[in-house]
């Protein structure tokens, strides 16, 4: 079973600063098979980035994604006030046929 | 627009089952599939299993493969997820996501569902 670690935890930071969120896979995951998602208090997440580093519909440019194998990072190039929230990073692969990290909550500081 | 609907709150008594609809619109719902996944609250997300719409082929996850059916009727285009034995830890939101994109991505989410379990 893949396991997805993701750190830090908590990330306390302020606007305009530069955020980098990290998913480590307990083996090999297929870049084409890696997103990130955003979630904020009562909503649904969001899908921000898949393939690793394609950014989905509609995201700012300041969302960006990279890695391969087993470590993935997510980029927020300068925070802006409605960033903060938590990222989930997913693998889709074999049994289970998905994952999810544990999340990294990105706080204002 | 692509749309998910899930069904409303519901409150179960400990050891009973639960099913949760999400209607599909805006999109070709035969050509998806859609995941479920909960959180309990202040929680993580948790996969619960999915179904792949045009085959039926379902997969769930371990902890859940015992309590959990997901079932699909195409001539509503709605997704189901039912959860049976039901306990308190089961307690939680529970979303459907509709994976559309050959990535295998959850591209559009339901509005989230609310299951309570108590006596």
């Amino acid at each position: 079973e893949i396991v997805l670690t993701q750190s830090p935890g908590t990330l306390s930071l302020s606007p305009g600063e530069r955020a980098t969120l990290s998913c480590r896979a307990s083996q090999s995951v297929s870049s084409s098979y890696l997103a990130w998602y955003q979630q904020k208090p009562g909503q649904a997440p969001r899908l921000l980035i898949y393939g690793a580093s394609s950014r989905a519909t509609g995201i700012p440019d300041r969302f960006s994604g990279s890695g391969s194998g087993t470590d993935f990072t997510l980029t927020i190039s300068r925070l802006e006030p409605e960033d903060f929230a938590v990222y989930y990073c997913q693998q889709y692969g074999s049994s289970p046929v998905y994952t999810f990290g544990q999340g990294t909550k990105l706080e204002i500081k | 627009q692509m749309q998910l609907v899930q069904s409303g709150p519901e409150v179960k008594k400990p050891g009973t089952s639960v099913k949760v609809s999400c209607k599909a619109s805006g999109f070709t719902f035969t050509s998806s599939a859609m995941q479920w996944v909960r959180q309990a609250r202040g929680q993580r997300l948790e996969w619960i299993g999915w179904i792949v719409v045009g085959s039926g082929n379902t997969n769930y996850a371990q902890k859940f493969q015992e309590r959990v059916t997901i079932t699909r009727d195409m001539s509503t285009s709605t997704a189901y997820m039912e959860l049976s034995s039901l306990r308190s830890e089961d307690t939680a939101v529970y979303y459907c996501a509709a994976v559309i994109s050959g990535y295998f991505t959850a591209d559009y989410w339901g509005q989230g569902t609310l299951v309570t379990v108590s006596s």
